[in-house]
């Protein structure tokens, strides 16, 4: 079964970090290019940053570049996401996604998202 | 990089079909053709309904189809049912090498 599982998400402080995983099964992990994109309470989805399949390439938002940092680690079909220097603003649920190898921008596979508060 | 614009919400009746544009510039809608959409039910993850402006991925119903004009995509959904109630966010690659989401739209059967 084709899956995405994330973690690590909770109450954290302003000023401190935060690592966010996602876990992927069910496919070849190597393939894909995998992103995160969250979520604040009530409002509407906001891509944060991307990572190529082979780990090479990263891709942020404006909105947050400098604050987080995206990662993968294939022995573990891992995907990772560092948020630092939180804000109340980053209360969010966090979800990971993976891009169709065919497409750019197609998230065909979405985890159900961890929780992030900011408080 | 600003969100896509989309209208807030759209309803329609059972049956009837309704559109959901999603206006961007040109340095990703107009720019490139990779522009996806997606259905959000409540307290759930977003779903693919279309890839590449008008792409269907294998299982999602025919009643949705989408287009491009310019710097304008648009989600139609024909033949309405209640099920379709959900939030709908349009994507689009942009020339910065990101991606940016619509503002969604809430529609109401």
């Amino acid at each position: 079964q084709v899956q995405l599982v994330e973690s690590g998400g909770g109450v954290v402080q302003p000023g401190r970090s935060l690592r966010l995983s996602c876990e992927a099964s069910g496919f070849t992990f190597s393939s894909y290019t995998l992103h995160w994109v969250r979520q604040a309470p009530g409002k509407g989805l906001e891509w944060l940053a991307g990572i190529s399949y082979d780990g090479r390439n990263e891709y942020y938002a404006e909105s947050v570049k400098g604050r987080i940092t995206i990662s993968r680690d294939t022995s573990q079909n891992t995907l990772y996401l560092q948020l630092s220097s939180l804000r109340f603003e980053d209360t969010a649920l966090y979800y990971c996604a993976r891009e169709d190898s065919l497409s750019v921008g197609a998230f065909d596979i979405w985890g159900q998202g961890t929780m992030v508060t900011v408080s | 990089q600003s969100a896509l614009t989309q209208p807030a919400s759209v309803s329609g009746s059972p049956g009837q079909s309704i559109t959901i544009s999603c206006i961007g510039t040109s340095t990703d809608v107009g720019r490139f053709n990779y522009v996806s959409w997606f259905q959000q039910h409540p307290g759930k993850a977003p779903k693919l309904l279309i890839y590449d402006i008008d792409g269907r991925p294998s299982g999602v119903s025919n009643r949705f189809s989408a287009s491009k004009s310019g710097n304008t995509a648009s989600l139609t959904i024909s033949g309405l049912q209640a099920d379709d109630e959900a939030d709908y966010y349009c994507s689009s690659y942009t020339s910065s090498d990101t991606e940016v989401f619509g503002t969604g739209t809430k529609v109401t059967v």
